[in-house]
């Protein structure tokens, strides 16, 4: 079983609907969590991180963690097509909290 | 520019040849931490260095790779004798502080990367 996995897609939604990307997890002790934004060619950005369960809104984008059911998404609303990238998930331990485990990512496009 | 930079972007190698790769952290950052990306895969922990120390290595093979921090210069991951499976992306990336249980934990800033062919 992978540690963090994600559906590699791609999601493809309109101009303007809301994108829903899902992670999961493996390890109960994982306590920090990041959503990372990669375009093709170039380096992860970070665009959110979430640490307690529940919502966290940060303009178009909201991080919502459920920690008892190993479990993290991130809602884009009113996608633009400026967000078509590949959506990276990411978990850290209380123990090795800078060592951060990837998902695979998932890709997402927004069409016009 | 005061994000983390990497060089050279580019590196194509024949077999057996040796890579180096350079980072220099942000400015105010003492933490470097390097990952490797195989295409259609996630980034992958290879190893964790402050100044002088390694502090975790867990992540990189036992052989062949090696990484340093000096206490001047940028952070190199140097690659012997490369072979064709190490053709990847090596992205290093830096953070200002890591303290279990801050707020500002695991957020990393990454480089461009320097992707590695190996012919």
């Amino acid at each position: 079983q992978k540690e963090v996995e994600q559906n590699s897609g791609p999601l493809s939604v309109p101009e303007g609907a809301i994108a829903s990307l899902n992670c999961t997890y493996s390890d109960r002790g994982s306590q920090s969590f990041f959503w990372y934004r990669q375009y093709s060619g170039k380096s992860p950005e970070l665009i959110m991180s979430i640490y307690s369960n529940g919502d966290k809104e940060d303009g178009r984008f909201t991080a919502q963690l459920n920690k008892a059911s190993q479990y993290v998404s991130l809602l884009i609303r009113d996608s633009q097509p400026s967000d078509s990238a590949t959506y990276l998930c990411a978990v850290s331990g209380w123990d090795s909290s800078y060592k951060l485990i990837f998902g695979s990512g998932t890709r997402l496009l927004v069409r016009p | 520019n005061a994000g983390v930079m990497q060089n050279p972007r580019h590196l194509v190698r024949r077999r057996g040849q040796e890579a180096r790769l350079r980072c220099s952290p942000m400015k105010g950052h003492s933490h470097v931490y390097w990952y490797r990306q195989l295409p259609e895969e996630g980034l992958k922990f290879m190893v964790y260095l402050q100044k002088e120390n390694i502090i975790d290595e867990s992540g990189m093979p036992k052989e062949r790779f090696s990484a340093e921090f000096p206490k001047e210069g940028p952070s190199i991951l140097r690659i012997q004798q490369v072979v064709r499976g190490d053709s990847a992306a090596y992205f290093c990336a830096s953070s200002p502080v890591v303290e279990t249980g801050a707020s500002n934990t695991g957020e990393l800033f990454f480089g461009e990367g320097s992707r590695l062919t190996v012919l």
